[in-house]
């Protein structure tokens, strides 16, 4: 049963515009959210994360999104370019981050210039 | 300073021979996990160490998998008698469970593992 869910396996945006990737979770006792990016034959890159406490946390042009009740998280990059073309994967953990992450499959991001 | 590492980058072998995939994390860092990825597939978590603690190993999924760490530091990843579905990419990751970063992991360029 797959605790994380990506469901959109690709998505491609218009250079300059909002890329917005979601992700759905199962599990309650998760408490602490993450986002990775992935380039091709490396290893993922840590991006932003979020606390259950929090509902919203940004970083430059990334922001993510987390509705408790609807357990859903989304990643908004705003705006997109053609660097940010990769692979997204959203990750959740339960106790703060020090357990293992459940990821979900990946959303692949093509921003066209 | 220096990343996570992993050796070796690519590995080819045998069905039913060995192997060992190496892991160094970052220093300083307490915590070490093993992740695969097989085509198509997100991550999948297979064994978590952390200090002196004995290892989660909820994830292996069979016997013919073992991890073990040395000196709280190196971490070796062994595949005994692989099998064809064994292919995948071994990531490893650290991360420092207790500091003010919210235990991030950071992980390395993987080891792409193919068994033929």
């Amino acid at each position: 049963d797959q605790q994380v869910k990506q469901n959109s396996p690709s998505l491609s945006v218009q250079e300059g515009r909002i890329s917005i990737l979601n992700c759905d979770y199962t599990n309650s006792m998760f408490d602490y959210f993450l986002w990775y990016k992935k380039y091709p034959a490396e290893g993922p890159t840590f991006l932003i994360s979020i606390s259950s406490i929090k509902d919203k946390n940004e970083d430059g042009r990334f922001t993510v999104f987390l509705n408790k009740s609807a357990k859903h998280l989304s990643l908004h990059i705003v705006p997109s370019q053609p660097g940010d073309s990769a692979v997204y994967f959203c990750a959740a953990s339960a106790q703060g981050g020090s357990e293992k992450l459940v990821f979900g499959k990946g959303t692949k991001l093509t921003v066209n210039p | 300073g220096a990343g996570v590492s992993q050796s070796p980058s690519n590995k080819v072998t045998e069905k039913g021979k060995d192997v060992e995939l190496r892991c160094d994390p970052i220093s300083g860092h307490t915590a070490l996990y093993w992740y695969r990825q097989s085509l198509g597939q997100g991550l999948e978590f297979l064994i978590y160490f952390q200090g002196n603690s004995a290892p989660d190993k909820s994830g292996l999924p069979s016997d013919r998998f073992s991890a073990e760490r040395t000196g709280g530091s190196v971490s070796t990843l062994t595949i005994q008698r692989t099998q064809q579905e064994d292919s995948a990419v071994y990531l490893c990751a650290s991360s420092f469970v207790g500091g003010a970063t919210g235990g991030e992991q950071f992980f390395g360029p993987g080891t792409r593992l193919t068994v033929l």
